[in-house]
């Protein structure tokens, strides 16, 4: 049984350009969330996505949007880039019905030059 | 607003000694979840332990064990018999209880050193 996976594993990108990071979640999950760890820091929610709508957000700004499909897997996309927003993006799964345990990808580490 | 606090940045313990991690959190609620997440340098994030607030017994898993105590909302980690695959990043993390409310609240983390 596959867990949850991201992808790409790192990518860099540039100022002012846009960036699609992608999850799958774990089988029989159906709750996606997104969080950002910068370096040295825990990681923060920026949203989480059931039933392919947002259900909940964090403090982050509108440049950062996201996405479930069908399928239940999700992208995180970020707009006009920053040097602030190179971090490790994480995905959480979590199982239908069973909402109170996260369960992690490897993440995605973005860097902006 | 919850905040989850972990003032040790860094802990080194001997090998198959025990090792207690510290954190404390702020709330207002009175039924959440609690845990502890390690991270490696692989980055995954794993699940360690996870304590319901309205469970008064402290969670045990194999050599990870709590100490949670509600009223001083502290939610201490430790670790029997370190072992070298223990070393990692370990960050206490806080959830609400409610349904639609299920970000995690992440603490800064601890990294934990594991010397043969």
């Amino acid at each position: 049984d596959a867990g949850v996976t991201q992808s790409p594993t790192h990518l860099i990108k540039t100022r002012g350009q846009q960036v699609t990071l992608r999850c799958s979640p774990k089988s029989g999950h159906d709750t996606v969330s997104w969080y950002q760890q910068a370096l040295g820091q825990g990681p923060q929610f920026i949203f989480q996505y059931y039933e392919e709508e947002e259900r909940q957000r964090g403090n982050f700004p509108d440049r950062f949007s996201g996405h479930q499909f069908p399928n239940y897997s999700s992208e995180l996309n970020v707009n006009a880039l920053l040097l602030g927003d190179s971090a490790l993006y994480l995905c959480a799964s979590s199982p239908a019905g069973e909402t109170d345990t996260q369960y992690f990808g490897p993440g995605t580490r973005l860097t902006v030059l | 607003a919850q905040t989850v606090t972990q003032s040790q940045p860094e802990m080194s313990v001997q090998e198959a000694e025990t090792v207690t991690l510290s954190c404390t959190y702020d709330t207002s609620e009175s039924d959440y979840y609690l845990f502890w997440y390690k991270q490696p340098p692989s980055r995954q994030m794993i699940l360690v332990i996870r304590q319901e607030a309205y469970k008064q017994q402290n969670a045990t898993e194999n050599r990870f064990s709590v100490n949670f105590q509600k009223a001083a909302k502290s939610f201490s980690l430790k670790i029997s018999d370190s072992q070298l695959g223990d070393a990692a990043m370990y960050f206490c993390a806080y959830r609400t209880f409610n349904f639609g409310n299920e970000k995690l609240t992440f603490g800064t983390g601890t990294r934990l050193t594991i010397i043969p």
